[in-house]
């Protein structure tokens, strides 16, 4: 069954260096996520990518966040300089019609922890 | 905020109980769905309801929706132990494309 895969499973990191955490979503897949959890507590979302651009992104997505499809297989979110607080698990997730048929498909998570 | 609630924050039953979780949320919506989540791991998708029903049924899955009242439930019968875990409602609400988790209910089931 088609999954989708991340990586790595879990990055330690110095707080101020940048991260890049890697997601290749299904292959017939239109639409990708980014979620993050801070351990325990809720699934926030962080930003949507459609036709090779960003559609939403919330409130967390700031200038310290990218994302990118830079070979039509992955998809990435990097973030530039690493803050204590973005210590969480980062869930990246895919759909084939994204809002129409609602459906997310989920990685195992790239758990991230910035010393 | 979209995010949903659930409530209860946790619940634990016996095995061969029913679980019953609600989830309310704040704006008008296409559909929502419910998660699970093993601790540690991925959500998986466990079933879609659109705005224009009421119920729906899979396995030994059972969920309601409110859209007067804004609100959801999810009911797991005969439970088991296996169905340990978190399980969280999610919204797309009727604008954007992005999806909304609630804040989820921890779901103990005693063998």
């Amino acid at each position: 069954e088609p999954e989708v895969t991340q990586t790595p499973s879990h990055q330690v990191t110095q707080m101020g260096q940048e991260v890049i955490l890697r997601c290749v979503p299904i292959s017939n897949h239109l639409y990708f996520y980014w979620y993050r959890q801070i351990l325990g507590q809720k699934v926030e979302f962080l930003v949507s990518f459609y036709n090779n651009e960003i559609s939403e992104k919330s409130e967390i997505f700031d200038d310290q966040f990218s994302v990118e499809r830079p070979d039509g297989s992955n998809f990435t979110l990097k973030i530039r300089s690493t803050k204590l607080e973005d210590s969480a698990m980062y869930f990246c997730a895919s759909s084939k019609d994204g809002v129409t048929t609602g459906e997310l498909f989920f990685g195992e998570g790239s758990r991230l922890t910035v010393l | 905020s979209q995010q949903g609630e659930e409530d209860p924050q946790a619940l634990s039953i016996q095995e061969g109980e029913n679980a019953t979780m609600n989830c309310s949320y704040k704006t008008s919506i296409n559909n929502l769905q419910w998660y699970r989540q093993n601790s540690g791991r991925g959500l998986v998708h466990l079933i879609l309801i659109r705005s224009n029903e009421r119920e729906k049924h899979s396995g030994r899955l059972r969920v309601t929706l409110d859209t007067s009242k804004k609100s959801s439930s999810l009911l797991i019968t005969a439970s088991r132990a296996a169905d340990t875990a978190s399980y969280f409602c999610a919204t797309d609400p009727n604008t954007g494309n992005q999806f909304y988790f609630g804040t989820g209910t921890s779901l103990t089931v005693i063998p």
